[in-house]
């Protein structure tokens, strides 16, 4: 039941743009993007609720389809503080059990 | 407000040991659940805890057990320690209201000898 995060791995350059895409096998209720930096904890970047429902934060945004069970985040003009691991997160239904995809580690080079 | 703490941040123990961890979750934060971090499998759950009541448990041995104190601080046990139990252990927070985000603390660096 865990999600398939794709690509495994990213490299960038500043200004550059990147899609992560998360795909599930299991219906999907809803979606937590997360991104964790080396030595630290995951943090919360945003959660989308509804199929079609697409988000933004800065220039950090992201889809969801329901349909296709997937969801994407992009990242548009990549700063070097985008360097992270990203996890796409899907509750079960009753919210108290989170299902994680394997990550994407992104780094982003001058 | 202050975040998660999760202690402590690093141990080695040896094959066949235990070890315990805790975890604080951020003030009237009531459920607390528990994931293992491995360079392989990525976050794994082992359990949720709720007004210190297990309400979920992942695929994990029973060796792997948890507990939650009326103060929401949360404990997990790992006994009869194995070389694949080396991992980063992460707790997380959830407040029953907002959007239902987890806040993680920043883990337990467990490496088994």
């Amino acid at each position: 039941q865990q999600p398939v995060q794709s690509p495994q791995a990213v490299i960038l350059r500043e200004g550059e743009d990147a899609v992560i895409n998360c795909s599930s096998s299991k219906a999907l209720y809803s979606v937590h993007w997360y991104r964790q930096k080396h030595g630290e904890a995951p943090v919360f970047l945003m959660i989308l609720l509804k199929g079609g429902e697409q988000k933004g934060h800065d220039k950090i945004s992201a889809s969801f389809n329901e349909k296709k069970q997937q969801s994407s985040l992009y990242l548009t003009a990549s700063q070097l503080s985008y360097s992270g691991t990203y996890f796409c997160g899907t509750p079960t239904p009753a919210g108290n059990q989170f299902y994680f995809g394997t990550g994407t580690s992104l780094t982003v080079i001058p | 407000k202050a975040g998660v703490t999760q202690t402590p941040r690093y141990l080695i123990k040896t094959r066949g040991q235990q070890v315990t961890l805790s975890c604080s979750p951020i003030s009237g934060h009531r459920s607390v659940s528990w994931y293992q971090q491995t360079p392989g499998q990525g976050l794994q759950f082992l359990f949720e805890y709720f007004s210190e009541t297990q309400r979920n448990k992942g695929n994990f041995p029973g060796r792997f057990s948890g507990r939650q104190f009326s103060n929401s601080r949360s404990e997990m046990n790992v006994s009869t320690l194995e070389l694949g139990d080396s991992a980063l252990y992460l707790c997380a927070g959830r407040g029953s209201s907002g959007t239902g985000e987890l806040f993680f603390g920043e883990g337990s660096r467990l490496t088994v000898l």
